[in-house]
């Protein structure tokens, strides 16, 4: 049973940089699929951030573009998220998921989501 | 970028109705859309991929249409496990986007 654990820091000042992991369980990243990053802030709608292929080909939201990198590690079977320069609109509930090449690209596995709150 | 509609942006409907849900893409889009629900404090869970196929487990009374620019989301009959927020996704550009939600709660 594939599995997704997102990790990382739940209290960001403004400015600073979030980092956030996700440890992937049941199935190997180096085998294949995007891995993406989707955020949702409190009580609004879904936001796509992001992917990355396995082989390290990534994709990027347009309007946050100039502040992400996604990477991946598959020694450690897990793959990352940093936004820099972050302020109050970031604040959001984080979520990674795997995206089934086979089935249009649809996110089939979620991680739980993470609260990241940007506060001074 | 594309943009995905939804409509309505909320609906109210009883256990037993029949529900549907339309989503739009500002261009062509094929067959790449996928439809979600998300109950509070969840994860997103995948009802169809590429319009009209049902994930593994998701309850036949869920079914998608569609192709091109729009397509449809129809639950047959509500039941209440079923009151939550619905997304559209398209996947068809590296650029995915989520429609903006369709909320369905209890008349």
């Amino acid at each position: 049973q594939v599995q997704l654990q997102e990790s990382g820091p739940g209290l960001l000042k403004p400015s600073e940089t979030l980092s956030l992991t996700c440890a992937v369980s049941g199935y190997s990243i180096s085998s294949g699929y995007f891995w993406g990053w989707i955020r949702q802030p409190p009580g609004k709608g879904l936001e796509w951030i992001g992917n990355i292929y396995h082989r390290g080909n990534t994709y990027y939201n347009p309007s946050l573009k100039s502040r992400i990198t996604i990477s991946v590690d598959t020694s450690k079977n897990q793959f990352s998220l940093r936004l820099s320069s972050v302020t109050a609109t970031d604040t959001a509930v984080y979520f990674c998921a795997r995206e089934d090449t086979g089935n249009y690209n649809s996110l089939g596995y979620w991680g739980l989501g993470t609260l990241v709150t940007v506060s001074s | 970028d594309i943009q995905m509609t939804q409509s309505p942006s909320s609906l109210s409907a009883s256990v037993g109705d029949r529900v549907t849900i339309t989503c739009r893409a500002s261009q062509s889009i094929r067959s790449y859309l996928n439809w979600y629900h998300q109950k509070p404090g969840k994860a997103p869970k995948l009802l169809i991929f590429g319009a009209s196929n049902l994930q593994s487990g998701v309850p036949s009374r869920f079914s998608g249409s569609g192709s091109g620019t729009d397509f449809t989301l129809t639950i047959s009959s509500l039941q209440p496990e079923d009151f939550a927020t619905y997304y559209c996704q398209q996947t068809y550009s590296n650029l995915r986007t989520f429609g903006p939600g369709t909320k369905v709660d209890i008349k």
